[in-house]
């Protein structure tokens, strides 16, 4: 079976521009996790979403959104991009009630 | 509020030697514990995880890990490294309907020396 899977996997944006990240949960997974982890430091927590709803954030800025679709599959965006904002940006899934969540590559962005 | 540290930002073994990985967690309540793996350039592999059944875990690759709630500690073992396992390591804490939060701890690089 597929495991989580994300687009694009690297992506370079200059400061003030909008990003928008791709995510593709474990099939049979309707809950999807989005954590930021930047250079040397442990994943962050920014959102969780099931049933396409807000379930969970992060200590984030309203710059950073997200949805989920009906197939679960979501998009992490974040406005406005700072400097600050250059981390791998991972996706997970899990099954709604089951704390083991699944992971994905990540999508490494760069902010110029 | 529940938070998880990690003793030891690098540890480096010779293969073949045990492989200890230190972590505790502070929560009100019993916490869901895991361990991943993160090579260079992917995301995370989990290792293992303790769900409030059996204290000593065993997970892929050989690793294990005994939860002592006395302690407060989720430590990783594995009885002899493999060069293979040179990555790093994350323990991370969740609590049941915290909407999927995983609170990871800062990472701990291991290196296996020949």
């Amino acid at each position: 079976d597929a495991g989580v899977t994300q687009s694009p996997t690297h992506l370079i944006k200059t400061r003030g521009q909008q990003v928008t990240l791709r995510c593709s949960p474990i099939s049979g997974h309707k809950s999807v996790s989005w954590y930021q982890q930047v250079l040397g430091q442990g994943p962050q927590f920014i959102f969780q979403y099931y049933e396409k709803e807000e379930r969970g954030r992060g200590n984030f800025p309203d710059r950073f959104s997200a949805r989920q679709f009906p197939n679960y599959s979501s998009e992490l965006n974040v406005n406005a991009l700072l400097l600050g904002d250059s981390a791998l940006y991972l996706c997970a899934s899990s099954l709604w009630g089951e704390e083991t969540q699944y992971f994905g590559p990540g999508t490494r962005l760069l902010v110029l | 509020a529940q938070s998880v540290t990690q003793l030891g930002s690098h540890v480096s073994v010779s293969e073949g030697a045990l492989v200890l990985l230190r972590c505790n967690y502070s929560s009100s309540v019993p916490p869901y514990l895991f361990w991943y793996v993160q090579y260079p350039n992917q995301g995370l592999q989990l290792l293992l995880k303790y769900t409030s059944a059996a204290t000593l875990v065993k997970g892929i690759n050989g690793f294990e890990a005994e939860f002592k709630k006395s302690e407060t500690s989720f430590h990783l073992t594995k009885p002899s490294a493999h060069m293979s396992d040179a990555a790093e390591y994350f323990c991370a804490v969740s609590l049941y309907n915290q909407g999927g939060k995983l609170i990871f701890g800062q990472g701990t690089e291991l290196s296996v020396k020949p």
